[in-house]
């Protein structure tokens, strides 16, 4: 089976402005979530989506962050405007429940 | 609140030793634990996932245990190989389609 797609692999942009990442589940895996990770950090979560709606977005900075899965399959996590402290990587991960996840190669974000 | 902790932060050692990485989390109510390894500026690969009725998983040199009453898990990697170097992170999982939670992971470097 395919894994789970994430593109830009890489993006630098200077802060304030605004950049978005998308990611393509496997097929089938109704829960999708995107993880921040911060260097030298273990990845914590962002917001998990149930299909298309959204589960847990508690640790989500709703200010500058905002996240959508449309037709319960891709998913597009946008940030704007950027913070330096932004920096990291994001991954995007997909389940579909009895199994564990399944993550993505990640968008390496440097604000600059 | 879970936490999970893993100890040691960083680890080196010769090519051919075996070792064992240390995963401790406070909430035993877990659905499962899973281990993943990560390489550097890459994403997460899955390596073992154990279910809370398992007290152990083995894939080719690795196996990991699972001691949910005392809130533990270790990760055993027979005879070392350089390939092996990368960052080892333990998640544990409260629900079925529950977020996982990271510790921080293990820094292993195996000297040739």
């Amino acid at each position: 089976e395919a894994g789970v797609a994430q593109s830009p692999r890489y993006k630098i942009i200077e802060k304030r402005q605004s950049v978005a990442f998308w990611c393509n589940p496997i097929s089938g895996h109704a829960t999708l979530y995107w993880y921040q990770q911060i260097l030298g950090q273990g990845p914590k979560l962002l917001i998990q989506f149930q299909n298309n709606g959204v589960v847990d977005d508690s640790q989500l900075p709703k200010d500058r962050f905002s996240a959508e899965r449309l037709k319960g399959v891709d998913s597009t996590l946008k940030i704007q405007p950027a913070k330096l402290e932004d920096s990291a990587v994001y991954l995007c991960a997909s389940s579909s429940g009895t199994h564990g996840y399944t993550f993505g190669s990640g968008t390496r974000l440097t604000v600059v | 609140k879970q936490e999970v902790t893993q100890i040691p932060a960083a680890l080196s050692v010769p090519e051919g030793e075996n070792l064992v990485l240390n995963c401790s989390f406070t909430d035993s109510a877990i659905y499962n634990l899973q281990w993943f390894r990560q390489d550097p500026g890459k994403g997460l690969t899955s390596l073992l996932l154990i279910q809370s009725s398992q007290r152990e998983q083995t894939s080719g040199r690795l196996n990991a245990s699972l001691d949910k009453s005392s809130g533990r898990s270790t990760l055993y990697i027979a005879a070392s190989q350089p390939g092996d170097s990368a960052t080892y992170l333990c998640a544990v999982r409260r629900n079925r389609d529950d977020k996982i939670i990271f510790g921080k992971g293990t820094r292993l470097h195996i000297l040739p």
